[in-house]
């Protein structure tokens, strides 16, 4: 079965710094697909970012962007020019080829400093 | 646009009640849907997902049950709740096309007394 590791439970960042969040996953598979997710206080899951992992340019999204190293298995957010808005959970997420499960790390809490 | 709603938001029950979180989408056909549940501060933990009417995949051996009697309606079920079974529960749904995102739903807050 496939894991997900975020090994930072808690990070934070000066509001306008760049902040990188940790994430490694383990699977057998070479095709797949890694996600990350937002999760205010307000509980609700809100997608960041997606990596298609045949594909070896990584995503960006305006201030998000991925550093996705397939054969490290590690799949980093790095958030640029933080804002207060941008505090929350943030969990990454691996995506099978076979299906449309995903399987969750246990997330990263980000403080962002005004 | 595709939207999806679950409720209630927020439930308070008895240990030993029954449960019944019902989640609804709209705008899309025949969409996977998936019911999760969250203790606070972790990570989600999948309990049932569902591929067309009538279809439950169970991941997780426990005192909850899935029903899904519609195409866009995933019914999250139990006869008699246990203090364990406190938590946060979101619904879910996805196009049925690997690879793409879940779309998750405002989540309801169970608390079992």
């Amino acid at each position: 079965a496939q894991t997900v590791t975020q090994s930072q439970p808690e990070m934070s960042v000066q509001e306008a710094e760049t902040v990188t969040l940790s994430c490694t996953y383990d699977t057998s598979e070479s095709d797949y697909y890694l996600f990350w997710y937002k999760q205010p206080p307000s509980r609700q899951m809100i997608l960041v970012i997606r990596q298609e992992a045949y594909k070896q340019q990584n995503a960006t999204e305006n201030r998000f962007s991925v550093n996705f190293q397939k054969a490290a298995k590690s799949f980093s957010l790095k958030i640029s020019d933080s804002q207060l808005g941008d505090a929350a959970m943030y969990f990454c997420a691996y995506g099978e080829t076979s299906g449309s499960r995903l399987t969750f790390g246990e997330g990263t809490q980000l403080t962002v400093n005004p | 646009s595709q939207t999806i709603h679950q409720w209630p938001a927020t439930l308070v029950q008895p240990v030993g009640s029954p449960l019944s979180l019902e989640c609804t989408v709209e705008g899309t056909s025949n969409p996977n849907l998936y019911w999760y549940r969250q203790a606070a501060g972790r990570g989600l933990q999948l309990l049932f997902y569902s591929v067309g009417i009538g279809q439950i995949s169970s991941e997780v051996p426990q005192n909850l049950s899935a029903s899904r009697p519609q195409d866009r309606q995933f019914i999250l079920s139990s006869k008699k709740l246990l203090l364990s079974d406190s938590g946060f529960y979101l619904c879910a749904w996805s196009v049925w096309q690997p690879g793409q995102p879940q779309h998750f739903g405002d989540g309801t807050r169970l608390s079992i007394l």
